[in-house]
């Protein structure tokens, strides 16, 4: 267990489907992100959270929708996703915001839309 | 934008051997740091190495080395007695410099495979 946990471990929804992501750590960081992880590309930044705060959404669709309650949750919300938003969703946080070390990663969510 | 590029899609290492990962990155900066992760099949990513780009010495990590020539803005990875543990994705990644709007760039991953 790496301290960030995120559940479920696999999804797979219809296009019509909403669901929900989680990710949860107690690691005692303020800094939370949501990265997507496709086949044969590199990880993509999706979002980013300090202190509860989204401080950077890198053109992300609209059916994306992060939430942050506190610093120690971190959620995406899904609505009519594509086929093409099949992926990996890998959340990490960092002590804070602006450091160099300390990203540490769940374990992904692996989203399969049909 | 900072792009990094791993140039090798897979590689295979036998057992006990040594085998290096390449990596390169575009940058203007000059204060910044690099990183290799291992992405194991339990997706985990774990954080093997990293580098300080105003360090001149390589960083060492047990097993793990790197390469770090700054002029030639290259990364490279070197992983010495390899163990059938090390079989994974390795992403090379560059942060800029300490300030809220720098966030990790990866690269595209290379996987390695570890023969016995």
């Amino acid at each position: 267990e790496t301290g960030v946990t995120q559940t479920p471990r696999h999804l797979v929804m219809g296009m019509t489907n909403k669901k929900s992501l989680k990710c949860e750590q107690h690691l005692g960081h303020n800094a939370m992100y949501w990265y997507k992880q496709s086949a044969k590309k590199p990880l993509e930044l999706m979002f980013v959270y300090s202190l509860e705060e989204r401080v950077e959404n890198n053109s992300v669709p609209s059916r994306f929708s992060p939430e942050c309650p506190n610093s120690s949750h971190l959620f995406l919300h899904l609505h009519t996703l594509q086929p093409e938003d099949s992926a990996l969703y890998l959340c990490a946080s960092s002590q804070y915001l602006g450091r160099a070390y300390g990203y540490t990663f769940g374990s992904g969510t692996r989203l399969t839309v049909v | 934008a900072q792009t990094v590029t791993q140039s090798q899609p897979e590689m295979s290492v036998q057992e006990a051997e040594t085998v290096t990962l390449s990596c390169t990155y575009d940058t203007s900066e000059s204060d910044y740091y690099l990183f290799w992760y291992k992405q194991p099949p339990s997706r985990q990513m774990i954080l093997v190495i990293r580098q300080e780009a105003y360090k001149q010495q390589n960083a060492t990590e047990n097993r793990f080395s790197v390469n770090f020539q700054k002029a030639a803005k290259s990364f490279s990875l070197k992983i010495s007695d390899s163990q059938l543990g090390d079989a994974a994705m390795y992403f090379c990644a560059y942060r800029g410099p300490n300030n809220a709007g720098n966030m990790l760039t990866f690269g595209g991953g290379t996987r390695l495979m570890v023969k016995p």
